[in-house]
């Protein structure tokens, strides 16, 4: 049963430190998105991946954020230096292949608590 | 990116079908309607999506109007387990894949 797996669960860190979250899409999948969710914003899209190349990364707060794939088997969203208002789960999803239909799969979420 | 409008909150008792009602009056000729829906805990799973015909799937079926400014998302025999948030979302036939989440309607189901 593939699926998307997510590192750390959960992560507990003090404001100034450098947090690392990571994901595994599932195999074969060619896109990679990171969303964020929080009980003011919801889900919003922080930035993807097609084929490991950002598509857009226009949600993400550049000064802080970013997000990369050292493989095709890893996608990395790092914040430094966090901040309270970092404080979110994030989630990793990925897509099949090509065309609009198809599904994004999620994974369960990094929850991140900043101090 | 076109809008949809959900109710923030529906109830309905188990076994009992639950009818999910979702307004995109400014949907494009070229926008699919895909539902995903969030289950306490965990994170967003695809339900079902349509461009202008009814679909059936086995998790639930998708009611398009003739003139695509509304759907609804129908679950049949709800369970327990089909409480969650769920999200109508417009995604256009090309271009971006990314998914814009409203608020979508949070599903309560009693026992």
């Amino acid at each position: 049963d593939a699926r998307v797996t997510q590192t750390p669960r959960h992560k507990v860190t003090e404001m100034g430190q450098e947090v690392t979250m990571r994901c595994q899409p599932i195999l074969g999948h060619n896109t990679v998105f990171w969303y964020r969710q929080t009980m003011m914003q919801g889900l919003e899209l922080l930035a993807y991946f097609r084929n490991r190349a950002p598509l857009d990364d226009s949600g993400m707060p550049k000064d802080r954020f970013s997000a990369e794939m050292p493989d095709a088997t890893l996608a990395t969203l790092k914040i430094q230096p966090s901040e309270p208002r970092d404080s979110a789960v994030y989630f990793c999803a990925s897509g099949g292949t090509s065309g609009v239909y198809n599904e994004q799969f999620f994974g369960p979420g990094t929850r991140l608590t900043v101090l | 990116d076109a809008k949809t409008t959900q109710p923030n909150s529906m109830e309905s008792n188990e076994e009992e079908p639950v009818h999910l009602p979702c307004n995109h009056s400014t949907i494009s000729g070229t926008d699919y309607i895909h539902w995903y829906r969030q289950l306490p805990s965990q994170g967003p799973e695809y339900v079902i999506h349509g461009l202008t015909s009814n679909v059936n799937n086995r998790m639930a079926s998708l009611a398009i109007a003739e003139d695509r400014k509304s759907s609804t998302l129908i679950l049949h025999r709800a369970t327990l387990r089909d409480a969650a948030v769920y999200y109508c979302i417009l995604r256009p036939q090309r271009g971006a894949q990314k998914l814009v989440f409203g608020q979508g309607t949070r599903l309560t189901i009693n026992p």
